[in-house]
């Protein structure tokens, strides 16, 4: 069984680009999350995404966006870069909307 | 959702048994309590969930007392390998009908030689 997979592992990129991480969930999971953790602090949740569709959000602006594709696999856009978006963002997927979550290694973003 | 207080840090050493407790005093009655463990540049890692009593598993125990106002991890005979960041989380998962884990800063637990 495969667990959850996310690409690329850092990313370099300049404030105003804008930037698409991608997460594999683990077989037979139908549901994703993403987080963003910032240096030193605990994840925040970002949004859930099951069956295609947006499921829940957390405090996040508009620029952050995703999509989940048939295979439940995830992107995450995020546009107009700002320097505070360096974190390391998490993608987590589960069984269902309440299952427990298994998290991916994460993807390293530093925006300068 | 409840607000959970833990310490920031905490020293222990080979062996020994490691207590970390969460302080929750606003738990509403829905709410579970849940640690995760998360290591430098992964992702967290469900340890152990609760909702009264005691619970254990494989890893490790939780004590969550009478009136659910504080919870305490209990690691028996630590390793190095687990030196790790350590959250405890308390909310009702999932309400809104989608599961959001509400994380707060953590436990850093340092384990020495």
């Amino acid at each position: 069984e495969t667990g959850v997979t996310q690409s690329p592992t850092h990313l370099i990129k300049t404030r105003g680009q804008q930037v698409t991480l991608r997460c594999s969930s683990q077989s037979g999971h139908n549901t994703v999350s993403w987080y963003q953790q910032a240096l030193g602090q605990g994840p925040q949740f970002i949004f859930q995404y099951y069956r295609e569709e947006e499921n829940g959000r957390g405090n996040f602006p508009p620029r952050f966006s995703g999509l989940q594709f048939p295979n439940y696999s995830s992107e995450l856009n995020v546009n107009a870069l700002e320097l505070d978006d360096s974190a390391l963002y998490l993608c987590a997927s589960s069984p269902s909307t309440g299952g427990e979550q298994y998290f991916g290694p994460g993807t390293r973003l530093t925006v300068t | 959702l409840a607000k959970t207080t833990q310490p920031i840090s905490m020293d222990s050493y080979e062996g020994q048994e490691v207590n970390i407790t969460c302080s929750h005093n606003n738990i509403a009655t829905n709410d579970y309590i849940t640690w995760y463990q998360q290591f430098p540049s992964q992702g967290p890692r469900f340890i152990i969930q609760g909702y009264k009593t005691k619970v254990t598993n494989e890893v490790a125990s939780l004590f969550i007392p009478a009136d659910r106002k504080s919870s305490t991890l209990s690691l028996p005979r630590v390793s190095l390998s687990d030196t790790a960041v350590y959250y405890c989380l308390v909310g009702d998962m999932f309400s809104g009908g989608y599961n959001k884990l509400i994380f707060g800063a953590g436990t850093r637990l340092a384990v020495h030689p």
